[in-house]
């Protein structure tokens, strides 16, 4: 068991540039979560994979996000066209469990 | 909308006191759980209370879960500057997606 993983851990991009994250999961996990933090505030959902399987999608989720979860292993959170508001830190996390998650380090993305 | 209020927003005190920090909601939870955050990482998980009036012990921190499932606190004796950090409740609302409250910012000084 070696923890969630994400990468990069930080990323600077230009506003309309396009940018992937990736989440590795601990191994066991069939569930996987993506989360949006800004400062001063708690995570925030944004989608959630059971296995491959994507099963919520939030409304914060717009068109310009997209996320996978090829063969139920690592997820990618895709972030086309960036604009300044996406600027947070994007979180991943994994559970067996229902509600009991265990977090990746984050990718903090900075749009200029 | 159910939310989870936690309480206070920022605390600082001195190494060696105690204290309590709050989460709130005028809803009914069938769980709720703790994490701790420090910065630039994500939240790591402290402990989940699922029977109302349960009481949990991890070391100096004690969580309670209210009797009607709608609070729980987090108690702290002697803190320690390594108790400095981000505490957040979370729970799953009623269409099983897991709320975050926003946080209680806690510093210990040395």
């Amino acid at each position: 068991d070696t923890g969630v993983s994400q990468n990069p851990r930080h990323k600077i991009t230009k506003r309309g540039q396009n940018v992937t994250f990736r989440c590795d999961p601990i191994s066991e996990h069939n569930r996987l979560y993506w989360y949006r933090q800004t400062l001063g505030q708690g995570p925030e959902f944004l989608t959630y994979f059971q296995n491959e399987a994507q099963l919520e999608k939030s409304r914060l989720l717009s068109d310009r996000f997209s996320a996978e979860r090829p063969k139920g292993s690592f997820s990618t959170l895709e972030i086309q066209r960036t604009e300044q508001g996406d600027s947070a830190m994007y979180l991943c996390a994994s559970s067996r469990r229902f509600a009991e998650q265990y977090f990746g380090p984050g990718t903090r993305l900075t749009v200029t | 909308t159910q939310l989870l209020e936690q309480s206070p927003q920022f605390l600082s005190i001195q190494e060696g006191e105690n204290l309590t920090v709050y989460c709130n909601s005028s809803s009914v939870f069938s769980s709720l759980q703790w994490y701790r955050q420090e910065p630039g990482e994500g939240p790591v998980l402290l402990v989940t209370v699922v029977t109302g009036g349960e009481v949990k012990k991890l070391k100096r921190l004690t969580f309670q879960f209210g009797d009607a499932r709608k609070d729980s606190s987090l108690h702290i004796t002697a803190a320690q500057p390594g108790d400095t950090g981000l505490y957040l409740c979370a729970g799953p609302n009623r269409d099983d997606k897991i709320i975050f409250g926003k946080g209680t910012r806690l510093h210990i000084l040395p």
